[in-house]
């Protein structure tokens, strides 16, 4: 079985330029999720997808973020402008229906480094 | 806002049992109890879940506590390939869809 894939795995950019990392789930998968993990923290959930409606973006600063999935499959966060603060790994993961205790599959991640 | 407690680090031996506990006092009847491992530099990766009752895989088991406050996960003879980041997440149920929240985790360390 394929796993949930994401690219690039490295990017790095100067602050005030816009980034986009792209996310392509399992197949059949319906939700699909974007996190942000700063060094030595937690994943933190940006905005989560049920096929291609948001479920919950409570946690995404909307003013240089933003994320769509079209198609309800691929799913693309964009970053613009960036800050220094953006520095993170940005995880995606997707599970079946997301509905019920379900694991999730996640990707390995891409890591953003805003100089 | 996460929902757990569990401490910053632990450290065992190859070859013995680890204990990892987590604390989530303010879990509710419809909280199912999760554990997610991370290796560095790769996405977490799922171990176990459950409810009420103990919970078996080939991974690890999970022990919930009666009043379900508390839950141990525990690896039965740890080797090298376990030292990572464990975290223990309560399943949130938000607008009908699944949240997990992740917490610091605790950062295992397994000793040849």
């Amino acid at each position: 079985e394929a796993g949930v894939a994401q690219s690039p795995r490295y990017k790095i950019i100067e602050k005030r330029q816009s980034v986009a990392f792209w996310c392509n789930p399992i197949s059949g998968h319906a939700t699909l999720y974007w996190y942000q993990q700063i060094l030595g923290q937690g994943p933190k959930l940006l905005i989560q997808f049920q096929n291609n409606g948001v479920v919950d973006d409570s946690q995404l600063p909307k003013d240089r973020f933003s994320a769509e999935r079209l198609k309800g499959v691929d799913s693309t966060l964009k970053i613009q402008p960036a800050k220094l603060e953006d520095s993170a790994v940005y995880l995606c993961a997707s599970s079946l229906v997301g509905l019920t205790s379900e694991k999730l599959f996640f990707g390995s991640g891409t890591q953003l480094s805003v100089l | 806002d996460a929902k757990t407690t569990q401490p910053n680090s632990m450290e065992s031996n190859e070859e013995e049992p680890v204990h990892l506990p987590c604390n989530h006092s303010t879990i509710s009847g419809t909280d199912y109890i999760h554990w997610y491992r991370q290796l560095p530099s790769q996405g977490p990766e799922y171990v176990i879940h459950g409810l009420t009752s103990n919970v078996n895989n080939r991974m690890a088991s999970l022990a919930i506590a009666e009043d379900r406050k508390s839950s141990t996960l525990i690896l039965h003879r740890a080797t090298l390939r376990d030292a990572a980041v464990y975290y223990c997440i309560l399943r949130l149920i938000i607008q009908g869809a699944q949240k997990l929240v992740f917490g610091q985790g605790t950062r295992l360390t397994i000793n040849p």
